[in-house]
């Protein structure tokens, strides 16, 4: 089985600041790792993966994420957030070696950017 | 690229009736997924196509749900007897697959359709 836990319903950060997403996540074998974000009305929008390799990942937007294998965690960070940066945001996992193709995603967390 | 297309993008139904959404993936993507999602929560896994083949599907879809894609592009999903609690949103996302270092393609999603049931 595979789990996504994103402990937070909602993020608030002022512009300009530094930002940090929070997920965990729980799979049998190593992990596939992906974050995704969601507008209004929208699809998901592929923002950036975890596969192997190093443990700090960069994607989309500015945005970036840590793998940390011990605490079983895949943070989203920015530098310094922008208004535009307000959405919902999706983390979501993949078990590398469960032979299934099923992506699972956490419930979301909506980050609020504060002009 | 044109990206994953989904048809209609809202639709309206009584209690009881039937529903059908087509999915339109990008055209060189050979696998295809549906999944749900409500108000609040992460979308759900419905079900998995590579090429036609349906390989796997969620224990959510109940036998009044089916989906086909009969010719390997273009997917359908079918909701017999719609009840209140399907109403959601209804996402589908295309992938490449079955090449060495694809098992890490990223999915690529359309805008979804949002059943409302009444």
């Amino acid at each position: 089985a595979q789990s996504v836990a994103q402990p937070e319903d909602q993020v608030n950060v002022a512009e300009g600041n530094p930002l940090t997403v929070k997920c965990t996540y729980s799979v049998s074998g190593n992990p596939y790792l992906f974050w995704y974000v969601q507008y209004p009305n929208r699809g998901l929008q592929f923002l950036l993966k975890y596969i192997t390799g190093d443990n700090l990942v960069k994607g989309s937007y500015g945005f970036e994420a840590e793998f940390n294998k011990s605490q079983t965690s895949f943070h989203l960070k920015k530098p310094s957030a922008l208004v535009s940066d307000s959405a919902l945001y999706f983390c979501a996992v993949r078990d590398r070696d469960g032979g299934y193709q099923k992506v699972t995603f956490g419930i979301g967390t909506k980050l609020q950017v504060i002009p | 690229d044109t990206g994953v297309s989904q048809n209609p993008r809202h639709k309206i139904t009584k209690r009881g009736q039937n529903v059908t959404f087509r999915c339109d993936p990008i055209s060189e993507h050979n696998r295809l997924y549906w999944y749900r999602q409500t108000l609040g929560q992460g979308p759900e896994f419905l079900t998995y196509f590579q090429n036609e083949a349906q390989l796997e599907k969620s224990r959510l879809l109940s036998d009044r749900f089916s989906a086909e894609r009969p010719k390997g592009s273009f997917s359908t999903l079918e909701i017999q007897r719609t009840e209140q609690g399907d109403s959601a949103m209804y996402l589908c996302a295309s992938s490449l697959g079955g090449q060495v270092g694809s098992y890490n393609s990223p999915l690529h999603f359309g805008n979804g359709t949002r059943l409302t049931v009444t």
